[in-house]
């Protein structure tokens, strides 16, 4: 199996750009997750989806923040307009079901200069 | 709400030392438990977890036991390697609820030493 896919593992952009994340899950996982990790705040849950619905969206910082889950296969976290502040390394995890054993991903890392 | 603590970091270690990181919980009904590693540059993997209580987990030559009556899921390792050099992390999950999800502690990096 080629585990959870993120893309790209690096991006370095402007503040105020746009900033799209890509994952692909496991194969016939249900559950997706979107992480933040930071050396200031530790690892931070963004959202989640269940069967493609978003069920929890408590950790998305601001507006700027969207996540979506078109199909079993494929998720992206846009931030719009980007700033400073969001340089983080992002992870992408999914599960069989929601409370069940995580895989991540390798992560994003985000700079926003 | 659930809770996972784990010991403050970080943890130095020369190699064969003994290794225990804390932790404890706090949870409704019976959670599962699970100890993550994160090696340099990489995402999170699963180490070891335990399912019920008393069930001890192990992987590597790390063990952990589910210890219902003092709430904790301590990590151990007899004898550390510099190869073990990593964040660790503590997590719970409650099953059951549209909101069942698993819970992390802040994490510890571990270094060890040749």
């Amino acid at each position: 199996d080629a585990g959870v896919i993120q893309s790209p593992r690096h991006e370095v952009t402007e503040m105020g750009q746009e900033v799209t994340l890509r994952c692909k899950p496991i194969s016939g996982h249900n559950s997706l997750f979107w992480y933040r990790q930071t050396m200031m705040r530790g690892l931070e849950l963004l959202i989640y989806f269940n069967n493609n619905v978003p069920i929890d969206d408590s950790g998305m910082p601001e507006d700027r923040f969207s996540a979506k889950m078109p199909n079993a296969s494929f998720s992206t976290l846009k931030i719009q307009p980007s700033e400073p502040r969001d340089s983080a390394v992002y992870f992408c995890a999914s599960s069989l079901r929601q409370e069940e054993t995580q895989y991540f991903g390798p992560g994003t890392r985000l700079l926003v200069l | 709400g659930d809770s996972v603590t784990q010991m403050e970091g970080p943890v130095t270690l020369s190699e064969e030392a003994f290794l225990t990181i804390n932790c404890t919980y706090t949870a409704t009904g019976y959670p599962s438990l699970f100890w993550y590693v994160q090696y340099p540059g990489e995402g999170l993997q699963l180490l070891l977890k335990a399912t019920k209580a008393d069930d001890k987990g192990s992987n590597k030559g790390f063990e952990a036991t589910y210890r219902k009556e003092t709430t904790s899921f301590h990590l151990e390792k007899g004898s550390v390697q510099v190869s073990d050099s990593a964040v660790y992390f503590c997590a719970l999950s409650a099953p059951g609820g549209a909101n069942s999800k698993l819970t992390f502690g802040k994490g510890i990096t571990l270094s060890v030493r040749p």
